[in-house]
């Protein structure tokens, strides 16, 4: 019955290579979120999906990549992995807009070679 | 864009102390302002949120307090136990903006 679920949970890959990671909600939430996590701890918003549409997108580089088949799943992928993309990502959601509580997700912590 | 400051980042006091932590926000259009606990290795999680028409608002043993005038929020945790060692998380949001700044986070560290 977990709420926000993500995996895997860790992930180890080379420079270089492509990775996804998938994230799921069954709370019947409308808008889904992508975080980052670095290593000082800093927390910081990437996307927002709301009912499959892409509503945030804050100067990521372009080889991130999410995908929002349904409004239950959104997924991130990351082409090219680079050694600075190492991070713990936070997918989230909440009922509708951002003044609702968000509900994060266990964490996948990236970790590229 | 919104800026979130919190200070301090690191908080030692001894248990059943008091704790404070103060986070300043720039755009005047942000509403609502939650704080999240995250302990080690684990996900941020919600412990109270405030919104812009409310000045302060308590929770059993925390409190937040919101001054909208001089844009800054504080977290109250009062009568510290071991189990409040974490780290703190403010955060901002407005609808305009559709998304939370946070704050870079105080550690918390309650000692015996």
């Amino acid at each position: 019955d977990t709420a926000v679920s993500q995996t895997p949970k860790y992930l180890v890959t080379q420079m270089g290579n492509d990775k996804s990671i998938k994230c799921e909600q069954n709370l019947g939430h409308d808008t889904m979120y992508w975080y980052k996590q670095d290593s000082k701890k800093f927390l910081k918003i990437m996307f927002s999906y709301n009912n499959k549409e892409l509503i945030i997108n804050e100067t990521v580089p372009n080889r991130f990549s999410p995908k929002s088949p349904d409004k239950a799943h959104l997924n991130l992928h990351i082409n090219s992995l680079e050694l600075g993309d190492s991070a713990v990502y936070f997918c989230a959601s909440s009922v509708t807009s951002v003044k609702d509580t968000q509900y994060f997700g266990p964490g996948t912590r990236l970790t590229v070679l | 864009g919104e800026n979130v400051e919190q200070h301090p980042s690191t908080l030692s006091v001894q248990e059943g102390d008091s704790a404070v932590i103060k986070c300043t926000y720039s755009d005047s259009a942000s509403n609502y302002f939650p704080w999240y606990k995250q302990e080690l290795g684990k996900r941020p999680q919600l412990i109270i949120d405030i919104r812009s028409n409310v000045g302060e608002k308590k929770d059993q043993r925390i409190a937040v307090t919101l001054n909208k005038t001089a844009k800054h929020f504080s977290l109250h945790i009062t009568e510290t136990q071991p189990e409040d060692s974490a780290v703190y998380f403010c955060a901002a949001g407005s609808g305009t903006a559709s998304k939370l700044t946070f704050g870079t986070g105080t550690r918390l560290q309650v000692t015996l």
